[in-house]
C-alpha cells in the first residue's frame, strides 16, 4: 500500500501570509495526488486534482505542484475562510490513501 | 447541480449491523465510480471502499474488508454500504463521495461529497 505523510500536522499564519503544505508519497505517484480543504463539522471540498489542476470554483490562490513522490500545495495570500483542515490523498492505485491532515490555524 | 445525500447512519452494538445509503442526483449516475470514506471523530479522513460504474468491480480498505460491502442501484441513482460486525473502532460519519472523472474503474479523485452520516458503534 502507498502511504502518504503530511509532516506538518498543525501550522499558524496570519492573513495575507504565503502558505505551502506539504506531502510526500511512499512510493512514485506520477500526478495522481488530490486536495482536499475541510472545515470543521462539514464535508472535504475537493480543491486541486492530479497534482496541479484547479477545481472549477476554487480561488486562484490555491495551486498545487509536484510528481512522483513530492507534492505542495500553495496558498498565495492566506484568507481568512482558508482557515481549515488540508488532506491530500493519492489515486494511483487502491487502497487511495490519504495523508493525515495539516490544519491551518490562525496566528 | 450534483447532490448526494447519504441516510441509515445510528447507533449500534458491536456485532451489529447497518445499512448506509447515499442518494444521488444532478449526474448521469451509471457512469460514475463511488466511494465510501470515513473520519472517527477528532481523527482524519480514511478511504472505504470503491465500486466501478458498472458496479462489477469493487475495492476495500483491509480494515472493513471480509465485513463491509459497497454496492450500487444504478436503476435508483443509489448508492450503499452494508456494514456487518461492527466494532467499536468503526465509529465514525461516513461519506459518499462522487468520483470526478471516468477514467479509471476506482476514480481518480472525489468531488462533490455528501453531508455524511454518522454511525456509533457502542453498547
Amino acid at each position: 500500500d502507498i502511504q502518504m505523510t503530511q509532516s506538518t500536522s498543525s501550522l499558524s499564519a496570519s492573513v495575507g501570509d504565503r502558505v505551502t503544505i506539504t506531502c510526500r508519497a511512499s512510493q512514485s505517484i506520477s500526478t495522481y495526488l488530490n486536495w482536499y480543504q475541510q472545515k470543521a463539522g462539514r464535508a472535504p471540498k475537493l480543491l486541486i486534482y492530479a497534482a496541479s489542476s484547479l477545481q472549477s470554483g476554487v480561488p486562484s490562490r490555491f495551486s498545487g505542484s509536484g510528481s512522483g513522490t513530492d507534492f505542495t500545495l500553495t496558498i498565495s495570500s492566506l484568507q481568512p475562510e482558508d482557515f481549515a483542515t488540508y488532506y491530500c490523498q493519492q489515486s494511483s492505485s487502491p487502497p487511495l490513501t490519504f495523508g493525515g491532515g495539516t490544519k491551518v490555524e490562525i496566528k | 447541480e450534483v447532490q448526494l445525500v447519504e441516510s441509515g447512519g445510528g447507533l449500534v452494538q458491536p456485532g451489529g449491523s447497518l445499512r448506509l445509503s447515499c442518494a444521488a442526483s444532478g449526474f448521469t449516475f451509471t457512469i460514475y465510480p463511488m466511494t465510501w470514506v470515513r473520519q472517527a471523530p477528532g481523527e482524519g479522513l480514511e478511504w472505504v471502499s470503491s465500486l466501478s460504474g458498472s458496479g462489477g468491480r469493487t475495492y476495500y480498505a483491509d480494515s472493513v474488508k471480509g465485513r463491509f460491502t459497497i454496492s450500487r442501484d444504478n436503476s435508483q441513482n443509489t448508492l450503499y454500504l452494508q456494514m456487518n460486525s461492527l466494532r467499536a473502532e468503526d465509529t465514525a460519519v461516513y461519506y459518499c463521495a462522487k468520483s470526478g472523472d471516468s477514467s479509471s474503474w476506482f476514480g481518480r479523485w472525489f468531488d462533490p461529497w455528501g453531508q455524511g452520516t454518522r454511525v456509533t458503534v457502542s453498547s
